[in-house]
């Protein structure tokens, strides 16, 4: 399996700003995705992150809020704009190769726990 | 929509005690199947899987059966230590393979 990693792996931001999230993986990898983990509770897809192409965002989810890059086959960006506290959560990136690891099995960094202020 | 369904937690437990949690999924054609592990403080690992029906995905001990017929894929453990206190998702990824959709999480507590 792949080595992920994710900076920074805590901060804690006022209200209003905007905080840019970075997976790196160890490989290239042909899917990467970003989730959204609320206290308590599950994980939600926010969007599948295409290289060389726009993300493609779950319902509830939109650019402007999430701005998603990804430059390469081993290395994406997710910014959560204008913070609010609803905001804070831990946001984790997933990597998903199909031929080297299976079928369809993601794996995931260790997450970016957020608090907003 | 696909959707997963996990029993509530949390589930607390004597060490070496006997674990069930349970999964059923409401899925179109045939997904696959996975249990990840969430430990305190820690992202979320992979715990198993199973790809088709009737598949038994095992580790460290920990196993759970594809089964088609009731929709489920329940974990279970022959004997707990402390050191699976942790948080269980049950999930699965559609038939396109992309998408995974996860349970609401059972939290496990076990005791000395």
């Amino acid at each position: 399996s792949a080595v992920i990693s994710q900076k920074p792996s805590r901060d804690i931001c006022q209200r209003g700003t905007s905080l840019t999230i970075q997976c790196q993986v160890d490989s290239q990898v042909t899917m990467m995705f970003w989730y959204r983990q609320q206290p308590g509770q599950s994980l939600t897809l926010i969007a599948t992150a295409n290289q060389g192409s726009e993300a493609t965002y779950e319902s509830g989810f939109v650019i402007d809020k999430f701005p998603i890059s990804r430059p390469n086959l081993t290395f994406s960006t997710l910014t959560v704009s204008n913070m609010s506290p609803e905001d804070s959560s831990i946001y984790l990136c997933s990597v998903q190769d199909r031929q080297g690891w299976g079928s369809r099995e993601q794996f995931f960094g260790p997450g970016t726990r957020l608090t907003v202020l | 929509g696909n959707s997963v369904t996990q029993m509530e937690g949390p589930v607390t437990l004597s060490e070496e005690a006997f674990l069930t949690i349970n999964c059923t999924y409401t899925a179109t054609g045939y997904p696959s199947l996975f249990w990840y592990v969430q430990y305190p403080g820690e992202g979320l690992q992979l715990l198993l899987k199973a790809t088709k029906a009737d598949d038994k995905g095992s580790n460290k001990g920990f196993e759970a059966t594809y089964r088609k017929e009731t929709t489920s894929f329940h974990l279970e453990k022959g004997s707990v230590q402390v050191s699976d206190s942790a948080v269980y998702f049950c999930a699965l990824s559609d038939q396109g393979g992309n998408k995974l959709t996860f349970g609401t999480g059972t939290q496990l507590k076990v005791e000395l």
